[in-house]
């Protein structure tokens, strides 16, 4: 079974720092990689996918790379803003058996930016 | 309008009760889960469905079923509700080409 470790578990940093989110699997067979962020209650939000041909993905502020070999991603955020603070989590998809993909997730990195 | 969407959003209820929390999508997926949240953890999945027909367990599927009852609607249900199933419950869709997962709002259900 594929495990996804992310560590820290809270991470709090002033406004303005740009900082680094980790992510961690067991099987570096993975077909995707994909940043979800998390507000208190709430549901997912889809931040970046990272298919498994692809080393980087960049939206605004945000740049998600994928290393397979080291079985690791990261989440980078620049320049980062109170409106940032959340949890993020990740989610990999192993290569697809039958057809049929499945999403394993790390328990999620808790973000605090302080004004 | 949300493209998935779950309906109740919070629900409290008793032991051995049944409950059922439904979700719908806009989104033209193929494929739909549902997963479980507990404080301070990741994700579990607990059932998915690949089309109308096809219906597969998760890691967590004891004490729960599921009913895809047509390609955009897929219900979970508990059938005798007990208080460690006090949990966030979400649903997801995923498309077949790019399997980009999009969440819905999630469901907050407390057993007493």
């Amino acid at each position: 079974k594929q495990e996804v470790t992310q560590i820290p578990a809270a991470l709090s940093v002033p406004e303005g720092e740009n900082l680094v989110l980790n992510c961690s699997f067991t099987d570096s067979a993975i077909y995707n990689l994909q940043w979800f962020r998390q507000d208190p209650g709430k549901g997912l939000t889809s931040l970046l996918l990272i298919q498994s041909s692809q080393r980087e993905q960049t939206s605004g502020r945000l740049n998600a790379s994928l290393d397979k070999s080291s079985g690791r991603s990261t989440l980078y955020i620049a320049a980062s803003q109170p409106g940032d603070s959340a949890t993020y989590l990740c989610a990999d998809e192993p290569s697809p058996r039958n057809n049929f993909n499945k999403f394993y997730f790390g328990s999620g990195t808790k973000l605090n930016v302080k004004p | 309008d949300a493209d998935v969407t779950q309906t109740p959003r919070n629900r409290i209820t008793k032991t051995g009760k049944r409950i059922m929390l439904e979700c719908s999508q806009t989104k033209g997926h193929d494929r739909m889960y549902w997963y479980r949240q507990d404080p301070g953890l990741g994700l579990q999945l607990i059932y998915y469905s690949f089309d109308v027909k096809d219906i597969n367990k998760g890691e967590i599927s004891d004490g729960y079923s599921v009913s895809r009852q047509a390609q955009a609607k897929f219900s979970l249900s508990l059938e005798s509700a007990i208080p460690n199933q006090t949990a966030l419950y979400f649903c997801a869709t995923s498309g077949t080409s790019v399997s980009e997962q999009f969440f819905g709002p999630g469901t907050r259900l407390t057993v007493l």
